[in-house]
């Protein structure tokens, strides 16, 4: 069974760093892309950041370009978002996802159960 | 940035039919992905490449992709299907993905 387990969550003062950590079970880790999703109280999903199999290309939406780091460590089956000058807009549940290549496309086929950012002083 | 529309709302009576839509410009070459989430719970992928239903994912759901206009399609509503969906895509032209601002469907 596939399983995505996010972690390192939590308050954090604005202008502060946060590690998030999502630990993948159930698939092999090295076969897929995985992507970082979150969605403010009561908005919409935004998407965040994407890593392919081996972090050779890593993408990010412009608003956490230069801000918010994505890796991976396939050895340890885990996937990171190393968030950093956190702002109060930063607050939202952040998902990760792995990413699933089709023979038309890719898309997100798994998702985590989500883990709450909040940002504030 | 790529923007993708989708209408805030739909209400649907149940054991009718609901219909969700999603555009945006350049549309016809993307290929879209919908996900429904429930209050309190994680997306579900409910249909890929367009038109592709996962395991699990009952007949009643459906999708299609034509002209400027990608629709989900819920038929035979049940009081279950109550949610927010949205639809997703890869632009190429940014390397981004994204989603639709999201539909929430109620059920009357």
């Amino acid at each position: 069974e596939v399983q995505l387990v996010e972690s390192g969550g939590g308050l954090v003062k604005p202008g502060g760093s946060l590690r998030l950590s999502c630990a993948a079970s159930g698939f092999t880790f090295s076969n897929y892309s995985m992507n970082w999703v979150r969605q403010a109280p009561g908005k919409g999903l935004e998407w965040v950041a994407s890593i392919s199999r081996r972090s050779t290309y890593i993408y990010y939406a412009d608003s956490m370009k230069g801000r918010f780091i994505i890796s991976r460590d396939n050895a340890k089956k885990s996937l990171f978002l190393q968030m950093n000058s956190l702002r109060a807009e930063d607050t939202a549940i952040y998902y990760c996802a792995r990413e699933y290549i089709s023979t038309k496309s890719y898309y997100f086929d798994y998702w985590g159960q989500g883990i709450l950012v909040t940002v504030s002083s | 940035s790529y923007v993708l529309t989708q209408p805030p709302s739909v209400s649907v009576a149940p054991g009718q039919t609901a219909r969700i839509s999603c555009g945006g410009n350049k549309f016809g070459s993307k290929i879209v992905h919908w996900h429904q989430q429930k209050p309190g719970q994680a997306p579900v992928l409910v249909v890929y490449d367009d038109s592709g239903r996962p395991s699990g994912i009952p007949e009643r759901f459906s999708g299609s992709n034509s002209g400027n206009t990608a629709t989900l399609t819920i038929s035979r509503v049940e009081a279950g299907d109550e949610a927010d969906y949205y639809c997703l895509v890869w632009d190429t032209d940014s390397d981004h993905w994204v989603f639709g601002g999201g539909t929430k469907v109620t059920v009357l």
